[in-house]
């Protein structure tokens, strides 16, 4: 069985600061893991997944996540923050060779000017 | 073009109605898949469909029956609709089944508001 933990629902940091956004998972098999993105009144776009190879990932608008197996996390940051990455952040897993989705409940991410 | 598109975007409703909800999907994908996030941003799966095929069916009232009738469409229609039924529903689609290259393209959602 898969399972995912944002800790933190709300986060919020300065424009220009480091973001960075936690997930955990549990997976009984390899997961695959993603971070998706949802602006207000949107749907789900993807911002980056891992599968295998590289363990640092890099996605869209300047994120990046790394898995590290041996902490079972798959933790989002991005170096400076930009007033219009203020959204909603979901971190999701799904185990390889199933086709099911698990998505963590969010975190909130507020860009102070 | 929109990748995956769902019509009405907002659907305002009294309850015991019945209504659908409609999704489309022009990226050729073999899978279908809907999803209920409640007020709580809570994004949980419902169903998914593979070449019409069912092969996912989480714990859902049966008052929702999905309905695909090709690869590209997967529609979704509630039942005596309820106030707990009130939420924002997502279709999504994907390629390359449980392989490490599929990824969900999620469309814009559905928001229902049962009163």
């Amino acid at each position: 069985a898969q399972s995912v933990t944002q800790l933190g629902s709300h986060v919020s940091v300065s424009e220009g600061a480091l973001v960075l956004l936690r997930c955990n998972y549990s997976s009984s098999v390899p997961p695959y893991l993603f971070w998706y993105v949802q602006y207000p009144n949107q749907g789900l776009q993807l911002l980056l997944k891992y599968t295998t190879g590289a363990t640092l990932v890099k996605g869209i608008n300047g994120f990046e996540a790394e898995f590290k197996k041996s902490e079972t996390s798959f933790h989002l940051t991005k170096p400076s923050a930009h007033m219009s990455d203020a959204a909603e952040y979901f971190c999701a897993v799904r185990g390889s060779g199933t086709y099911k989705y698990i998505f963590g409940t969010g975190t909130r991410l507020k860009v102070l000017a | 073009d929109t990748a995956v598109s769902q019509t009405p975007k907002y659907l305002v409703t009294q309850m015991g109605n019945d209504k659908s909800i409609k999704c489309e999907q022009n990226l050729g994908h073999d899978t279908m898949y809907w999803y209920k996030q409640d007020s709580k941003k809570f994004l949980k799966i419902m169903f998914s469909y593979n070449n019409k095929e069912l092969i996912i069916n989480e714990t859902v009232p049966n008052r929702f029956s999905p309905k695909s009738p090709d690869k590209a469409h997967l529609n979704l229609h509630i039942n005596s609709l309820e106030l707990g039924d009130s939420a924002v529903y997502f279709c999504a689609s994907s390629q390359d089944l449980g392989g490490p290259q599929e990824t969900q393209y999620f469309g814009p959602g559905t928001r229902l508001l049962v009163l």
